[in-house]
């Protein structure tokens, strides 16, 4: 069973508005980390967020982490052609597997 | 420095075969997951191996195999090929194999069982 689940499945927008993601998840973590993956490859970290922290910003990316309800959300601001792709929030397990949900596909239109 | 490598990209095997897999993590990183993300759906950890050491394994039956070598590469294998272990099957590499860091992905293989 998956840890996290993004909501919402699919979300397009216009290149240049914001694209907002949330991730839930049901038990304790230590961290959660958002990862890309564009076309069926590979995936590629974006950020962690510790369950001590409430707000991180990488870039054009904001993470924030609310532990009391155990969810988290991703803001991509100023969105480009690039960003097209698939998101997941991963959370750790056991303290070596990482639990992802099943994503949610970004489509941003030119 | 080159990422997490795996190989081959594409594979197609009939049911009932057996495959290999392989990954070669970035220099220096001792652990090394596997996990299998089926069409639509997020990755689900196989296997971790930590120093040649299996530290963990997921819900997957004993069909699913994997072993670490003294240069920190890593195979997966899988006997009796279902349709069902069709899949992407992604490689992932850390320093040191907790999750409380960054998982460094290869581009994944492509395995098409037919």
């Amino acid at each position: 069973s998956q840890q996290g689940e993004e909501d919402p499945q699919a979300l397009s927008i216009q290149e240049g508005e914001n694209a907002t993601m949330n991730c839930s998840y049901k038990t304790s973590i230590n961290n959660l980390q958002w990862y890309r993956q564009n076309s069926g490859r590979g995936l590629v970290h974006l950020i962690l967020i510790r369950s001590n922290e409430r707000e991180k910003h990488s870039g054009r990316l904001r993470v924030t982490l609310d532990t009391s309800k155990k969810s988290s959300s991703l803001l991509i601001t100023a969105s480009r052609a690039a960003d097209t792709a698939s998101y997941f929030c991963a959370t750790g397990i056991n303290d070596y597997k990482l639990s992802f949900g099943a994503g949610t596909t970004v489509t941003v239109r030119a | 420095d080159a990422g997490v490598t795996q190989s081959p990209t594409h594979l197609i095997k009939t049911r009932g075969q057996h495959v290999t897999l392989r990954c070669s993590p970035i220099s220096g990183h001792k652990s090394v997951s596997w996990y299998q993300q089926v069409l639509g759906q997020g990755p689900q950890f196989i296997f971790q191996y930590y120093e040649k050491e299996e530290r963990g394994r997921g819900n997957f039956p004993d069909r699913f195999s994997a072993r670490q070598f003294p240069n920190y590469s890593s195979e997966l294998n899988v006997n009796a090929l279902l349709l069902g272990d069709s899949a992407l099957y992604l490689c992932a590499s850390s320093s040191v194999g907790l999750a409380d860091y960054e998982q460094y992905f290869g581009p994944g293989t492509r395995l098409t069982v037919t």
